[in-house]
C-alpha cells in the first residue's frame, strides 16, 4: 500500500520558470514534512522542512505549502535555475515511528 | 569535517560472491541508516541503528542481508550470497539526534552491480 504519492514523475521548466512538486499521504499521524534534494551520484540532502503548525514555510526561492485537511504538501521553486535539475523527494514521517516514508521522486529538469 | 564516508564507491561482483559495504558516519553523530534506491523501488530504509544497537530492521528484505555497528564509527552491511537482484546504489546516513531524518546527513552511496 502506497502510503506517499508525489506527482509528477518528471518535470521539465524553462529557467526563470516556477516548478511545482507535490506530495499526497495518507497515514495522519505524520508531523514532519521533508524534501530532499538529490543530484546524480550524490547522497540526498535536506533541503526544506515543515511541521503542520504551519501552512507556509519559505527559504530563499523554496517554499513549502502545506495543506492539512487535504494531506497534502507541495514544493515550489521560484525563479527555476539550471543548478536546481535534481531529484527531489518527500519523506514524510511521525514522531512515533521514526521511519520515514519517501516518495518516488520527481526528476526536474530546468532549461537554460 | 569529512561528511559520512563510503567505501567502496563501485563494486562489481559475481552473483554467489559475498559483498561488504562500508560506512563512517560524521563523529558525534548516534544513528546511523542503511538505504537501498532503485529505480524500481525508489529509497528504501533497511536498517537504523541508535547508539550501536539496531532499533529496526524491518526493511532488509532478506536473510541474505545483515548489519552491525561495532562501535560509533563504523557500520558494515553485508550481502552474502549476493543475487543480480540486489544490484542498487546503497546509502548511509547519519544523525545527531534519534529523529530520522530531520538532521540527516547521506553518504555518496555505493553503487553495487551484481552480475
Amino acid at each position: 500500500q502506497q502510503q506517499v504519492k508525489q506527482s509528477p514523475q518528471s518535470l521539465i521548466v524553462q529557467k526563470g520558470g516556477i516548478s511545482i512538486i507535490n506530495c499526497a499521504y495518507e497515514n495522519t499521524a505524520f508531523d514532519y514534512f521533508p524534501w530532499y534534494q538529490q543530484f546524480p551520484g550524490k547522497g540526498p540532502a535536506l533541503l526544506i522542512a515543515i511541521r503542520p503548525d504551519v501552512s507556509e514555510k519559505k527559504e530563499g526561492r523554496f517554499t513549502i505549502s502545506f495543506n492539512k485537511s487535504a494531506k497534502q504538501f507541495s514544493l515550489h521553486i521560484m525563479d527555476s535555475q539550471p543548478g536546481d535539475s535534481a531529484t527531489y523527494f518527500c519523506a514524510p514521517l511521525s514522531g512515533g515511528s521514526y521511519i520515514p516514508t519517501f516518495g518516488r521522486g520527481t526528476s526536474l529538469i530546468v532549461h537554460p | 569535517d569529512a561528511g559520512v564516508i563510503q567505501s567502496p564507491r563501485h563494486e562489481v561482483t559475481e552473483m554467489g560472491q559475498e559483498v561488504t559495504l562500508r560506512c563512517k558516519p560524521i563523529s558525534g553523530h548516534n544513528s546511523l541508516f542503511w538505504y537501498r534506491q532503485t529505480m524500481m523501488r525508489g529509497l528504501e530504509l533497511l536498517i537504523y541503528f541508535n547508539n550501536n544497537v539496531p532499533i529496526d530492521d524491518s526493511g532488509m528484505p532478506e536473510d541474505r542481508f545483515s548489519a552491525k555497528m561495532p562501535n560509533a564509527s563504523f557500520s558494515t552491511l553485508k550481502i552474502q550470497p549476493s543475487e543480480p537482484r540486489d544490484s542498487a546504489v546503497y546509502f548511509c546516513a547519519s544523525e545527531t539526534s534519534g529523529r530520522a531524518l530531520e538532521t540527516q546527513y547521506f553518504g555518496p552511496g555505493t553503487r553495487l552491480l551484481v552480475l
